[in-house]
């Protein structure tokens, strides 16, 4: 059974770093790109970029390139998603997902529970 | 960057009926066009993929058509559990945006 294991729920304040996961199961991590999509009650659903854990190639969305450092580990099967200085902005809920694909149709088939962030003084 | 428009952002709709939610794409995508549906508290869950194709699981009442930039998703006899919120997303290029979202609830 493919399974997407996000870490828990964080508080931070405005300036601090933040690191959280998405432990998967159930596949081959290393052949399937992983995704990160942001949402906010005002902006819906953003996609952020995604990364292929077996080459660590990783491609952002212009919004996000810059914001966010998405990386992979191999050995423990596990993307991330880090901000080295928060801001109240990034207050939402993340998603990781894995990236499908058939006859270059791509499509997250399968999702992490969510994490909440919350950025607050 | 490729702009998502869903319409309409929220319609209210009888156990039984039937429903069209619409998504225009700001360019030609092809058919590189997926749905996902969202329930309150819970992770988006893939419904078809190349603007047409049911993904596996998917009951069959629920239906995707169109090509270019004009898609919809028809759902033929609405049950209780498909009160939900509808995201559309373009997969033609980088960045791979959503959709804003329709939600639909229960008259």
């Amino acid at each position: 059974e493919v399974q997407l294991v996000q870490s828990g729920a964080e508080v931070k304040k405005p300036g601090e770093s933040l690191k959280i996961s998405c432990k998967v199961s159930g596949y081959t991590f290393s052949t399937y790109w992983i995704g990160w999509v942001r949402q906010t009650p005002g902006k819906g659903l953003e996609w952020m970029g995604v990364i292929y854990p077996g080459d660590s190639d990783t491609r952002y969305s212009p919004s996000f390139q810059g914001q966010v450092t998405i990386s992979a580990d191999k050995s423990i099967s596990t993307a991330y998603l880090q901000w080295s200085s928060l801001k109240a902005s990034d207050t939402a809920i993340y998603y990781c997902a894995r990236r499908d694909g058939y006859s270059g149709y791509l499509y997250f088939d399968y999702w992490g529970q969510g994490t909440l962030v919350t950025v607050s003084s | 960057d490729i702009q998502m428009t869903q319409s309409p952002s929220s319609l209210s709709a009888s156990i039984g009926d039937g429903v069209t939610i619409t998504c225009r794409a700001s360019q030609s995508i092809s058919t590189y066009l997926n749905w996902y549906q969202q329930k309150p508290g819970k992770a988006p869950k893939l419904l078809i993929f190349a603007a047409s194709s049911l993904q596996s699981g998917v009951p069959s009442r629920f239906s995707g058509s169109g090509s270019g930039t004009d898609f919809t998703l028809t759902i033929s006899s609405l049950q209780p559990e498909d009160f939900a919120t509808y995201y559309c997303q373009q997969s033609y290029s980088t960045p791979r945006r959503f959709g804003q979202g329709t939600k639909l609830e229960i008259k």
